[in-house]
Parts: structure tokens; sequence; C-alpha cells
């Protein structure tokens, strides 16, 4: 059993279109970060979200954390190519955190010109 | 610039050789991190380093031994690997401590075992 889902698992859209993608979980977590992984790299961090309900923006990306800590969503704005990749949700379980990120799936984005 | 590094960044293996992934981070942090990435699978955590001492082991067979020296250093050895080890070796390194454990990720090593 998946602790973190992510959906869609793989999404394709034309330039200039808007998207969301959800990591989901049935557990709380006390941080949850997303990170965004392109071929042949490793997983690069874009925010941490705290806060039940918080709402983080990176210019044309908008993270979401739910009001019970258990699921968040990441919202791009008139997508560009350059926002193709992996992306994928992971979840801090716990006060004392090493080792204890979760990683989901991932959502495979691509976005064509 | 991650800051963090890994080498080498391709290897090809027979199944009866010994190898070894090292990583290095630039970051002054205290907790490292060996994950597993295959195709069609989340990231697989193996291995977590807290200020040098393991403090996690994910059920990883014996054929995968780590390695952590120092804080900013850390290697996986590999010996008779199977063909289904092969796959995308990630490093990683974080502040330890609080709830963030944001990591920071090295480009990978990409292992095929023949």
């Amino acid at each position: 059993t998946q602790l973190l889902e992510q959906s869609p698992q793989f999404l394709s859209i034309q330039e200039g279109e808007n998207l969301t993608v959800y990591c989901n979980s049935s557990s709380v977590f006390s941080s949850l970060q997303w990170y965004r992984q392109e071929p042949g790299e490793g997983p690069v961090l874009l925010v941490t979200v705290v806060t039940g309900g918080e709402v983080k923006k990176l210019k044309r990306l908008t993270f979401q954390f739910g009001d019970a800590r258990k699921d968040s969503s990441l919202h791009i704005t008139a997508a560009q190519p350059g926002d193709t990749g992996l992306y994928l949700c992971a979840g801090v379980r716990g006060e004392t955190n090493a080792g204890k990120s979760t990683f989901g799936d991932g959502t495979t984005l691509t976005v064509k010109p | 610039e991650t800051g963090v590094t890994q080498t080498p960044r391709h290897l090809v293996m027979g199944m009866t050789n010994k190898k070894s992934l090292k990583c290095e981070q630039h970051l002054g942090h205290n907790a490292m991190y060996w994950y597993k990435q295959s195709a069609k699978k989340p990231l697989e955590l193996m291995f977590v380093y807290n200020f040098k001492e393991q403090t996690e082991n994910n059920s990883v067979p014996s054929r995968f031994s780590p390695e952590c020296p120092n804080s900013s250093h850390l290697f996986l050895h590999l010996h008779t690997l199977q063909p289904e080890d092969s796959a995308l070796y990630l490093c990683a390194s974080s502040r330890a401590g609080g709830n963030r454990n944001e990591q920071f990720f090295g480009p990978g090593t990409r292992l095929t075992v023949l």
C-alpha cells in the first residue's frame, strides 16, 4: 500500500494550459515537500509546506497543504516546456525527521510547445 | 549546483564484479541517504546516516554495503549484484533535526547489471 498517492500519474498538455497535480494520503504529515526531477538528474526541492491550509507561490507554481495536513496540490499556470519533468511529493511524519520522508510515486508532466 | 556530487554517473557491471558508488556533499549537512529509483516504482529509501551513524536500513540485501566515514562522504559498496538491481541510485543530504527533512539530491549513478 502506497502511503502517498499522486495523481495523475502521467499528464501531457500544450504550452499555455493550466494543470493541477495531487498528493493524497490517509496519514498526517508534519511537513510536505515537492520536488521536480528532470531526466538524468536528481530531484530538486521546490517548496516545503508545514501549516494546514498553507498556500505558497513560486512564480507560476502554487502549492497548497490540506487543512488536515494529509494532502497537497500543485497548480501550474500557463505551463511552459521547461516545466516538463517528474513531480514528486514527500511527506515527513513526526517531529524528528532523518529518514522519515515518504515519497509518492510521482506525476510525469510533459508540456508540448 | 546542488552541492551534492556523485561518481560515477554511469556504471555497467557484471554480476561477479565489485564496485563502489561515491557521494560527497558540500552543504554542511549531517544526514545522508541512499535511494534506489527504478522505472515505474516510487523512490525507495535504502540507508540513512545521521552524524555518521546508520539509523535506517530498509531491509536492503547484504550485497549492498554502505559506508559513511564522515558527514560529508557516503559510499555504497556493491558486490554480486543481480540484473534487477539495475536502477538509478541517488544520494541525498539534509540537515538533521526538526520536521522539514528538506533533502538535496545528487545527479545519481545509472547502474546497469549485466
